[in-house]
């Protein structure tokens, strides 16, 4: 089916290692986005994408760093990881900004 | 700053009976609003929307109101039935800004 696919769909990290979540959408989508979830703070935005070769800082963009070398591709990576950082990520894109978003099912990340 | 947000966390309801989820918003400028629903374990999943200059929008068994007047913004769903679980949350959008913002969610819980 058509849609948004993160991998991993798990990971635990030690404090200090680095690892790159994956997401990658069929749709030909302009725009791509990182979330992170934590309880009772719904879902905010680390970093997005409005095409192949650009990136930009959302609202929690510390400790993180993304590419997009292609189009259907935006890759979210973690330098240094802290216990800050355990969440559950959420990749989406959509065709416009702000439009319908289509969801990965998300990467649940514990650091220890 | 302005941010959108729920009333109540959890909403029970019996089967067959109808849900109301409501939602807050506080930004005068938001020009679109979006209702998403989030099953255990998997991403958001888009269910409707509806633009700042209308009132009400039908879908299949779901309907949004949105009052401008007081800022508010609902989710009607009709004959609630077991897959309806979830937890469901808004979203708006300000195109001015370029600024999507989610809510923290409410949980609905059917009864059988």
């Amino acid at each position: 089916n058509a849609g948004v696919t993160q991998t991993p769909k798990f990971r635990v990290l030690k404090t200090g290692q680095s690892m790159t979540l994956l997401c990658a959408q069929d749709m030909n989508h302009e725009y791509m986005y990182w979330y992170r979830q934590d309880p009772g703070m719904g879902l905010r935005l680390i970093h997005y994408s409005v095409g192949e070769g650009t990136t930009a800082k959302g609202e929690v963009p510390d400790g993180y760093n993304v590419s997009r070398l292609k189009k259907q591709n935006f890759l979210l990576g973690l330098e240094s990881a802290a216990p800050s950082q355990t969440s559950v990520y959420f990749c989406a894109s959509s065709y416009v900004r702000g439009g319908g978003y289509t969801f990965g099912s998300g990467t649940r990340l514990t650091v220890v | 700053g302005e941010s959108v947000g729920l009333h109540l966390p959890t909403l029970s309801v019996q089967e067959g009976d109808n849900s109301i989820i409501n939602c807050a918003y506080s930004n005068s400028a938001s020009d679109y609003f979006i209702w998403y629903k989030q099953e255990s374990g998997k991403g958001p999943q888009f269910i409707i929307d509806i633009r700042s200059n209308m009132d009400k929008r039908q879908g299949q068994r779901v309907t949004v109101l949105l009052n401008k007047t007081v800022k508010h913004l609902s989710l009607q769903i009709a004959a609630t039935q077991p897959g309806d679980s979830a937890v469901y949350f808004c979203a708006d959008f300000e195109a001015a800004g370029n600024k999507l913002t989610f809510g923290g969610g409410t949980r609905v819980l059917v009864k059988p």
